[in-house]
Parts: structure tokens; sequence; C-alpha cells
């Protein structure tokens, strides 16, 4: 069973950064294409960003609000993806979810994580 | 700033059939924007249905169909059951590894 669980939102200050996590199990991590998606309390859908597995290049690419401050990353030994949000201001606030977005540059977005909160605030 | 457009909301009676639309700012929405869509309840993750304008995951009910209709994509509900209320999300491609939601269609079974 495909496994994606995201982990390290909290409340932080406008300005502050956060890192979240997400851990994957039951899937080759190592092959997906990894991506985050947030969405704004009571909003929609907005995808953030995604990363290419390192056999394919291990490129990044972002969303234009969120280009310059967020950076996606990943361990493979570690079977677990990254977020490193910094600037955060309350725009920002949402639910964060990982999500295999690809294999091999053909795009499913099929297993997402059950998101974790994320609240900037003073 | 490229938007994508849902219906705001759309009701359909029990066993009725409904079609749910994705359009987009730039022009007529194609195959090459790989349209995606995914279902939402309340408090839940997003849950995958159709990707590349069509293709049904494993898990994906038989009364699901993705298509092209004139200039937009389009997800089909034949044979609404209470279960599909929810929030519905299409999602295209935009080039540069760009992708962009549309705002959501809530679809109330009634």
């Amino acid at each position: 069973e495909v496994q994606l669980v995201e982990s390290g939102g909290g409340l932080v200050k406008p300005g502050g950064s956060l890192r979240l996590s997400c851990a994957a199990s039951g899937l080759t991590f190592s092959n997906a294409w990894m991506s985050w998606v947030r969405q704004a309390p009571g909003k929609g859908l907005e995808w953030v960003g995604r990363i290419k597995s390192k056999i394919d290049g291990g490129t990044t690419e972002y969303a234009a609000p969120v280009k310059g401050r967020f950076t996606i990353s990943r361990d493979d030994s570690k079977n677990t993806l990254y977020l490193q949000m910094n600037s955060l201001n309350t725009e920002d606030t949402a639910v964060y979810y990982c999500n295999r977005a690809a294999l091999a540059g053909r795009y499913y977005f099929d297993y997402w994580g059950q998101g974790t909160l994320v609240t900037v605030s003073s | 700033q490229t938007v994508v457009t849902q219906e705001p909301s759309l009701t359909v009676s029990p066993g009725g059939t409904v079609t749910l639309t994705c359009a987009s700012s730039t022009g007529a929405v194609t195959s090459g924007y790989y349209p995606n869509w995914f279902q939402q309840k309340p408090g839940q993750a997003p849950r995958a249905l159709i990707y590349s304008t069509s293709d049904k995951h494993s898990w994906t009910p038989a009364r699901f169909s993705g298509s092209l209709l004139g200039d937009k994509a389009a997800l089909t509900l034949s044979g609404v059951q209470p279960e599909d209320e929810a929030e519905y999300y299409c999602l295209l491609y935009f080039g540069g590894a760009q992708w962009v939601f549309g705002g959501g269609t809530k679809l109330t079974v009634l």
C-alpha cells in the first residue's frame, strides 16, 4: 500500500521559515517525480512545484507565487521529500499536500498524502 | 496570469448524468494540456480520478469518464451516486512544468 505522510506543519510568524517533510512508502520513491500542492482554508487547490527523479535530472520547477522563496528537495536514501519555505507571509497559510506527480515524465498525480497545515500569523 | 475556469456549482439527481467542464483563459484545451481530474470530499485529501484527458486510475469507478468537449476538458459522471457529492478540480499543464488548477466545482446530489 502506498503511503505518503507529511509532517512539519505548524504556526510560524510572517517572515519566518519552515521545512515540511513527506515520508513515502510502498512505492519506488527514487523513480518518482514528486510535487507539492497547497490549499488555503476554504479555497481551491494550488500547484506549488515539483522535483524530478535524480535519474531524470532531479530538477525543480515552482509556481510563480513561491518561486525564490520555496525549495523542493529529496533524499532518496530516506524516501523523503522536503519543502523548505522561507520568507513566509499570511497568503502561504494552507494545508500542504505532497503527491507522486509522475513517472519517467508521464504525469499521473495519483498518490497523495493527508496534508499538513501551515499557519502564518503574528 | 493563466486562469482555469470551472462551473462553481452543479446539482444532479441520483442516477442522473452530469458533465463538468474545464476551460483555459489561453484558448482551447487540447490533449496537450494533459487534463487531470480530482475529487475532494470535506476534510479529505484530493483523490485522483482521470489523467491525460481520459485515462482512469485503477480505482476510478467506471461511471466517471474524461474527454474533450468543444474547447474544454470535461468530466462526465453517468449514473450518479450519493457518494459522488464532492468538490471536483481539474488540472491543466501550461508548459515549462507549470500546472494550474481550476477553481473547483461543487457537485450536489439531490
